[in-house]
């Protein structure tokens, strides 16, 4: 199974970039395509899907929001952080079966 | 408006078994992938299984395999998981979301299962 790799948590000060990364074991690119994804998930609630292959904004997700990255490493980048996006973020693969997500990082406040 | 909504939710004793259900609307149910991904108590997410859209094929975790059976009756719009030979590891909240080789795109409020003594 592919390992995802995240850092467990992440301090961050309103309106500043927070960016959170996630590595894995083996490469999730195949034909220009990168198979990871991004979830958030606040306390009490299923995770919402934010970023999908790499890059791609999911619908309804405000534009600070943004996925970059290739291979095995890659970035989730919030740009300013609001108040609202305090969670727990996670990032998935679906390269290879299974799909494996990472540990998830906990964003929180300096 | 896309919706998951699941039930079943309880608490039962090692060794039972449970069934969960999930309702869609808001989209073409007969052609999306539906998966099962569960999180345990203060845990990470652990994507569990998978069904076709024609129930053609279905994929499992290594942890399920052989206990689990996910179903679809696609005239119901509904997603089920058989769980069989229940364990205290199964503990968790179970999120029912679609999607079939890429990202997950769409995710239920989830039920809580608790396999307890």
């Amino acid at each position: 199974d592919i390992v995802l790799t995240q850092s467990p948590a992440l301090a961050v000060s309103l309106e500043q970039r927070a960016t959170i990364s996630c590595k894995t074991s083996q490469n999730v690119d195949n034909y220009g395509i990168s198979y990871m994804h991004w979830y958030q998930q606040k306390p009490g609630q299923q995770p919402k899907l934010l970023i999908y292959e790499g890059s791609n904004l999911a619908s309804g997700i405000p534009a600070r929001f943004s996925g970059s990255g290739s291979g095995t490493d890659f970035t989730l980048t919030i740009d300013p952080v609001e108040a609202d996006d305090i969670a727990t973020y996670y990032c998935q693969q679906s390269k290879d079966y299974p799909p494996t997500f990472g540990g998830g990082t906990k964003l929180e406040l300096k | 408006e896309v919706q998951l909504v699941e039930s079943g939710e309880g608490l039962v004793q090692p060794g039972s078994s449970m069934k969960l259900s999930c309702v869609a609307s808001g989209f073409t149910f007969s052609n999306y992938g539906m998966n099962w991904i569960r999180q345990a108590p203060k845990k990470g997410l652990e994507w569990i299984a998978l069904i076709y859209y024609d129930s053609s094929s279905k994929y499992y975790a290594d942890s399920v395999k052989g206990r689990f059976t996910i179903s679809r009756d696609n005239s119901k719009n509904t997603l089920y998981l058989e769980m069989n030979s229940l364990r205290s590891e199964d503990t968790a909240m179970y999120y029912c979301a679609n999607g079939l080789t890429g990202s997950f795109d769409y995710w239920g409020q989830g039920v809580m299962v608790t396999v307890s003594s």
